[in-house]
């Protein structure tokens, strides 16, 4: 019940295309999902995060689509660039709440 | 603004050696804590974490032990680290009045148990 489950472990994007990420949750209590973009050997950094009172939320090149229904959401990385290969993280969590619930994880290369 | 610091960067320590890595934030009061371990597969796991001081929960039990002696430090620990030890360890913090409970990573520390 506390798993976030994402795909794929892996992406190769050629420069310019559309990088896509998936997690789905199964615990309708969680309440807010944030992604995470980690370059090696860096902590993880906050990239975007979304509330399920809405569909989708769009910063720059990197959108949140959220499927309430489904229990999936998904990050989009429009016109990917080389400097966008990093690993990338889904979680969910419960406001007020303390800990966040991963996903295993996405190492996107973006080839140029 | 509040920042993390973690330290050190990189650590060789051979087998059976004792460990201490610490972690502190600024610019922040009464955060909540957390100590993650991230081993070459990439996964977050999530070690111990602490609502105040001496509070600590611990996810999974191992060879390590974590204590929060201030508000703003907390400290990871082994009396004899094994070889499993090895990985890349990660302090993090949000804070407990926040709506918005994503966490904040300080920038980790590389262990290589030898």
């Amino acid at each position: 019940q506390q798993q976030v489950k994402q795909s794929p472990q892996s992406l190769i994007v050629q420069k310019g295309g559309i990088s896509i990420i998936n997690c789905a949750y199964e615990n309708t209590a969680f309440d807010y999902f944030p992604w995470y973009q980690q370059f090696p050997g860096k902590g993880p950094a906050l990239l975007i995060a979304i509330r399920p009172d809405v569909s989708e939320k769009k910063e720059g090149r990197f959108t949140i689509s959220f499927n309430k229904s489904a229990k999936q959401f998904s990050l989009h990385i429009m016109d990917s660039q080389p400097g966008d290969s990093a690993t990338y993280f889904c979680a969910a969590t419960i406001s007020g709440y303390s800990t966040l619930t991963f996903g295993k994880g996405t190492m996107l290369l973006v080839s140029p | 603004s509040q920042t993390i610091h973690q330290w050190p960067a990189t650590l060789v320590q051979p087998v059976g050696s004792p460990l201490s890595l610490e972690c502190t934030v600024e610019g922040t009061s009464n955060p909540n804590l957390y100590w993650y371990r991230q081993a070459a597969g990439r996964g977050l796991q999530l070690l111990f974490y602490s609502v105040g001081i001496g509070q600590i929960s611990s996810e999974v039990p191992q060879n390590l032990s974590a204590s929060r002696p201030q508000d703003r430090q907390f400290i990871l620990s082994s009396k004899k680290l094994l070889l499993s030890d090895s990985g890349f360890y990660l302090c993090a913090w949000n804070p407990k009045d926040g709506l918005n409970t994503e966490a904040f990573f300080g920038q980790g520390t590389r262990l290589t148990v030898v």
